[in-house]
């Protein structure tokens, strides 16, 4: 079975800099998608990026891109040019290509708190 | 907007009634998901639908139940509640073809509290 590991459970940063969010997983296929979501107060899960296993180019999405390390496991997301309203927590997620099941799998997910 | 819409937003209960959770997935989109988010187990992945049929069953217990119908809309059936199904249970539909295939979309969620 697959898992997803977000070791910090939260994280700060100032406004206009950057940070990085990790997150490892493990899995014995070779073709897979990975997810990063925000929720926000809301509780409204929104998704940030996503990363085809196949691809060896980094998503990037505006301020917002990955890391990913198929080798090692990791999808760490890099979050630029911070604002007050990336403050939320964050969940890793893993989804199987093949097979019929696509469920997500989501690490337990990282709060993240932006200073003025 | 995700486009995936849930019905109620919050609900109130007691231990051991039914209630029913209702979502629309986004236009066109064939799968429907169900999750829970609590406190102490994340969130887990319960059901999946795919034009009307069971796809795929997660962490479902059996007092759970879920269909979807020929619109396409889904319905979680939660029944003798307990305190700890209180959670917030979301619902989300991928779209059928196209490059968004394996991307899921969630509603604003379903916020239980079973007193």
């Amino acid at each position: 079975a697959q898992t997803v590991t977000q070791s910090q459970p939260e994280m700060s940063v100032q406004e206009a800099e950057t940070v990085t969010l990790s997150c490892t997983y493990d899995t014995s296929e070779s073709d897979y998608y990975l997810f990063w979501y925000k929720q926000p107060p809301s509780r409204q899960m929104i998704l940030v990026i996503r990363q085809e296993a196949y691809k060896q180019q980094n998503a990037t999405e505006n301020r917002f891109s990955v890391n990913f390390q198929k080798a090692a496991k990791s999808f760490s997301l890099k979050i630029s040019d911070s604002q007050l309203g990336d403050a939320a927590m964050y969940f890793c997620a893993y989804r199987t290509r093949t097979g019929a099941n696509s469920k997500l799998t989501f690490g337990k997910g990282i709060t993240l708190s932006v200073r003025p | 907007d995700s486009g995936v819409t849930q019905t109620p937003k919050h609900l109130i209960t007691a231990t051991g009634q039914r209630v029913t959770l209702r979502c629309s997935p986004r236009s066109g989109d064939l799968s429907v998901y169900w999750y829970q988010q609590s406190l102490d187990q994340g969130l887990q992945f319960l059901i999946q639908y795919y034009n009307g049929e069971e796809r795929a069953k997660g962490n479902i217990l059996e007092r759970f139940s879920a269909q979807q119908f020929p619109d396409l809309h889904s319905e979680l059936n939660l029944s003798s509640l307990e305190l700890g199904d209180s959670a917030l249970y979301f619902c989300a539909s991928s779209p059928r073809t196209g490059l968004n295939q394996e991307t899921q979309y969630f509603g604003p969620g379903t916020r239980l509290l079973v007193l």
